[in-house]
């Protein structure tokens, strides 16, 4: 298996542009997660969906981040317009429930200048 | 309010000798708990869990301590080895909460095993 794919592994953008993430789970996978990490905050989680359906967003930290997941294959992080406080580490995470052993992608470092 | 807490950022420990890294938690609904290890550049992999019904779980040369009293635990590596160079990050989950699959992480700790 491929594992969880991200894309792009490094975005480099300015104040005020769309920044949009990708994630591909591992196939069989019912569950994706969205992470992000910071030195101040360490790793914290922003969304995660059940059957392509968003459970939790409480993570999310304001309207100018949105997350999708149109098919069981796919899911986006978009932050509009992005800012330097998002510079990151972002990592999605799957797996298949009732286990909690999340299978994490590589991430995708993201700098706002 | 950081409800699981890695208070040792770094450890250093010879090749051969145990590390053992520390973890505490705050929220009582807390019942299952991951260790998970992270190389640079990549994300975080599963290494070990254990659920509060246990007070130790053993995978190898790795095991996990549970002391729900205390509300901590700790993952002991025993022989180290420098491939086991990385940062560790313990996870929490309230798993009797219904189908709950959030994860608390703590900041990690950095592991360096020295040759």
């Amino acid at each position: 298996d491929a594992g969880v794919i991200q894309s792009p592994r490094h975005e480099v953008t300015e104040m005020g542009q769309e920044v949009t993430l990708r994630c591909k789970p591992i196939s069989g996978h019912d569950y994706l997660f969205w992470y992000r990490q910071t030195m101040m905050r360490g790793l914290e989680l922003l969304i995660y969906f059940n059957n392509n359906v968003p459970i939790d967003d409480s993570g999310m930290p304001e309207d100018r981040f949105s997350a999708k997941m149109p098919n069981a294959s796919f899911s986006t992080l978009k932050i509009q317009p992005s800012e330097p406080r998002d510079s990151a580490v972002y990592f999605c995470a799957s797996f298949k429930g009732r286990t909690y052993e999340q299978y994490f992608g590589p991430g995708t470092r993201l700098t706002v200048t | 309010d950081q409800q699981v807490k890695q208070n040792s950022p770094s450890l250093s420990v010879q090749e051969g000798r145990i590390s053992i890294l520390n973890c505490d938690y705050t929220n009582s609904m807390f019942d299952y708990f991951l260790w998970y290890k992270k190389y640079p550049a990549e994300g975080p992999t599963f290494l070990i869990s254990i659920s509060s019904i246990k007070d130790k779980n053993e995978d190898g040369r790795f095991t996990v301590f549970l002391n729900k009293s205390a509300k901590h635990l700790s993952l002991h590596i025993v022989p180290s080895q420098p491939g086991d160079s990385a940062v560790y990050f313990c996870a929490a989950s309230a798993k009797s909460g219904g189908s709950n699959y959030k994860l608390t992480f703590g900041k990690g700790t950095l592991l360096t095993v020295n040759p």
